[in-house]
C-alpha cells in the first residue's frame, strides 16, 4: 500500500462548479499535509498546506483534514479552465532525516470543462 | 528572478554516458532537495542537503548517483553510466528549515537516455 493514495482521474468538472479532490494516507504519524498543483510540462507549485484537523480556506481553495480518518481533501470553488492541472497531495512526517518525510501521491488530473 | 533554477533543462544522452545537473536554490533557503518524476507519477525523493551537509539519501539512489552541495549554495547531481531507466524529470527544490514540506521547485531537468 502506497503511503499517499489519490485517484489519478481524470476528474472532469464543469466551469463554475466545485471540484473536489481527495487523498488518503496510511501512516498515522504524518503530521502535515500539502497540495501542489502541476501544470503539464511544468514543476509542482505549492498551493495549500494544512497542519491541524478541520478546514483551511485560501481564496477559492479549501483544504480539509481529518486525521482520524486519515483523509485530506481540496475543494476548488468556482472552477476555472486555468485550474486544469494535476493536483499532488503530499504528507509530511518527521523521520529524523526530514526530506524523505514528504511523500507525494501520484496526483489527480483535473479537467475544467468550459 | 529569485526562484530555483536548474540547468540544463533538457539533456539527451546515450546509454553509458555520464550526465550532471546543476541546481541553484533560493538564496536564503538552507535546505535543498532532489526529486525524480516519471510520467504519471508523483515526485520521488532522492536526497537532500541542509546547508552543505547531505543528510539523507533514498534507497532509490543507486551508487551511480552522486550529489554535492560544496559551499551550501548550488548543488550538482551526477549520474554515471546512464541507463534507459534513468530517463525522467529531475526536480530540484529548496525550503527553509522551519517550513519543511513547503518546497519551491525549479523547472526541472529532463533526461532522455537513448
Amino acid at each position: 500500500q502506497k503511503e499517499v493514495e489519490q485517484n489519478s482521474g481524470p476528474l472532469s468538472v464543469p466551469e463554475g462548479a466545485i471540484a473536489s479532490l481527495n487523498c488518503t494516507y496510511s501512516d498515522r504519524v504524518s503530521q502535515s499535509f500539502f497540495w501542489y498543483r502541476q501544470y503539464s510540462g511544468k514543476s509542482p507549485e505549492l498551493i495549500m498546506s494544512i497542519y491541524s484537523n478541520g478546514d483551511k480556506e485560501d481564496g477559492r481553495f479549501t483544504a480539509q483534514l481529518n486525521k482520524a480518518s486519515q483523509y485530506v481533501s481540496l475543494l476548488i470553488r468556482d472552477s476555472q479552465p486555468s485550474d486544469s492541472a494535476t493536483y499532488l497531495c503530499a504528507a509530511f512526517k518527521f523521520s529524523g532525516g526530514g526530506a524523505d518525510g514528504l511523500t507525494f501521491g501520484k496526483g489527480t488530473h483535473l479537467i475544467i470543462q468550459p | 528572478d529569485t526562484g530555483v533554477s536548474q540547468d540544463p533543462r533538457h539533456k539527451i544522452t546515450k546509454r553509458g554516458q555520464n550526465v550532471t545537473f546543476r541546481c541553484d536554490p533560493i538564496s536564503e533557503h538552507n535546505r535543498l532537495y532532489w526529486y525524480r518524476q516519471t510520467l504519471g507519477q508523483g515526485p520521488e525523493f532522492l536526497t537532500y542537503f541542509q546547508n552543505e551537509a547531505q543528510l539523507e539519501k533514498s534507497r532509490l539512489l543507486s551508487d551511480r548517483f552522486s550529489a554535492e552541495r560544496p559551499k551550501g549554495s548550488f548543488s550538482t547531481l551526477e549520474i554515471q553510466r546512464t541507463e534507459q531507466g534513468d530517463s525522467a524529470m529531475y526536480l530540484c527544490a529548496s525550503s527553509l528549515i522551519k517550513n519543511t514540506g513547503e518546497l519551491f521547485f525549479g523547472e526541472g531537468s529532463r533526461l532522455t537516455v537513448l
